[in-house]
């Protein structure tokens, strides 16, 4: 079977600072996968998705950057932190197909301070 | 382009009462749908999904929802509210070839003793 994991769970981190946070997926192959932001009373935010390693698409401008390693790793980066980057976010995979469901992770809950 | 939305940010009824949360989409072809759960600091869960085939899905705790293309809705019901319903719902819509998922911005369910 399927597992998604995030590292790390949560995360309090100065204005300014540095952020990495790290998605991997295990037991599939060439998964597409997502990166999403919930910031209180906003909804999913779709960040950024990738359909193959080295492939990343970005749907909302900001000082955020992702990248795909290897074929089951999906790492989201920032050189310096905003407060408006606070939130919880989440990591999905999902088959290719047109009908496959998509698969989240337990999530990071990011407070910058 | 593709929009979701859900009727009521949140809805409030007593346990053993029906749940009723309303979704509707927009899309130019009849789309992929589903609904999720997010319990709090969690990541979403997949309750169902509609792909095609029968109208009515049957989902996991109960819960189950009905496409009408006519009414383009995707509305999620349980006869009888349990206390461990309590939870962010959202719906979703992925049209056939699409790598993303559009989200609606979510219902909040409390359930009262």
């Amino acid at each position: 079977s399927q597992t998604i994991h995030q590292w790390p769970a949560t995360l309090v981190q100065p204005v300014g600072s540095p952020l990495s946070l790290e998605c991997t997926v295990e037991g599939t192959s060439n998964p597409n996968l997502y990166w999403y932001r919930q910031a209180a009373g906003r909804g999913l935010q779709l960040l950024f998705y990738s359909v193959g390693i080295g492939q990343i698409s970005s749907e909302v401008p900001q000082n955020l950057s992702a990248s795909r390693p290897q074929d089951r790793q999906f790492i989201l980066s920032s050189k310096k932190l905003l407060l408006s980057d606070s939130g919880f976010y989440l990591c999905a995979w999902m088959r290719g197909s047109s009908t496959d469901t998509q698969y989240f992770g337990p999530g990071t809950r990011l407070t910058v301070l | 382009a593709q929009s979701v939305t859900q009727l009521g940010s949140h809805v409030s009824v007593s346990e053993g009462a029906l749940v009723l949360l309303r979704c509707n989409y927009s899309s130019s072809v009849p789309p992929y749908l589903f609904w999720y759960v997010q319990y709090p600091n969690q990541g979403l869960q997949l309750l169902l999904k509609y792909t095609t085939g029968a109208t009515l899905v049957k989902g996991i705790n109960g819960f189950e929802a009905e496409f009408k293309k006519s009414e383009t809705s995707f509305h999620l019901t349980k006869p009888s509210a349990h206390m461990s319903d309590a939870a962010e719902y959202f719906c979703a819509v992925r049209q056939g070839g699409s790598e993303k998922l559009v989200f609606g911005k979510g219902t909040k369910l409390t359930v009262n003793p």
